[in-house]
């Protein structure tokens, strides 16, 4: 148990439904972040949210829209996705460090396994 | 841009063997590099932190290496066992532009150990 939970754990979803991934952090971190994990790719962060406001977007589509309401809770806002963007979403989260050079151990949640049809 | 390489891409052994995971990582200006663990339909599982001004970690059967001016991590497992089966992946937090702070993955190795 890593401390950080996700649900649904699986979503099958249409291209035009709207649906939504929950992330939830149970360490007293500050940081939480977004990550898509596509077959034969590079995990790749799709956003970072530090103290409660994002504070990177890796050029993500629109179609997905994070929200993080307090510390301990992340959202991925799901619309009009596309049949590509089915993957494994991983939330984690961290202490981010203050100052460079700092350990800054990520915790993952188990994932999302999103299928778009 | 900072880019994360792993060799070999799937690796399958017997039991009992020692193995050597590599990871490669193109620029050297690094906070750490980290090796985590995933297992299949489930998140990752940090394993081991080298920060930049270190050369290795150890914890257990797993010894972790830096050589930060060559760009290069390996990960060594002794003893293999068949509960090391998994995909193994690498990442590094750099200091510069976009990726600032944050990890960049390699793709993996996924290994297999046979009983």
């Amino acid at each position: 148990e890593t401390g950080v939970t996700q649900t649904p754990r699986h979503l099958v979803m249409g291209m035009t439904n709207k649906k939504s991934l929950k992330c939830e952090q149970h360490l007293g971190h500050n940081a939480m972040y977004w990550y898509k994990q596509s077959a034969k790719k590079p995990l790749e962060l799709m956003f970072v949210y530090s103290l409660e406001e994002r504070v990177e977007n890796n050029s993500v589509p629109s179609r997905f829209s994070p929200e993080c309401p307090n510390s301990s809770h992340l959202f991925l806002h799901l619309h009009t996705l596309q049949p590509e963007d089915s993957a494994l979403y991983l939330c984690a989260s961290s202490q981010r460090p203050g100052l460079a050079g700092e350990a800054d151990t990520q915790y993952f949640g188990p994932g999302t396994r999103l299928t778009v049809l | 841009k900072q880019e994360v390489t792993q060799i070999p891409a799937a690796l399958s052994v017997p039991e009992g063997e020692n193995l050597v995971l590599n990871c490669s990582f193109t620029d050297s200006a690094i906070y750490n590099l980290q090796w985590f663990r995933q297992d299949p339909g489930k998140g990752l599982t940090s394993l081991l932190l080298i920060q930049s001004s270190q050369r290795e970690q150890t914890s257990g059967r797993l010894n972790a290496s830096l050589d930060k001016s060559s760009g290069r991590s390996t990960l060594y497992i002794a003893a293999s066992q068949p509960g090391d089966s998994a995909t193994y992946l690498c990442a590094v937090r750099s200091y510069y532009g976009g990726s600032q702070g944050n990890l960049i993955f390699g793709k993996g190795t996924k290994l297999s150990v046979k009983p």
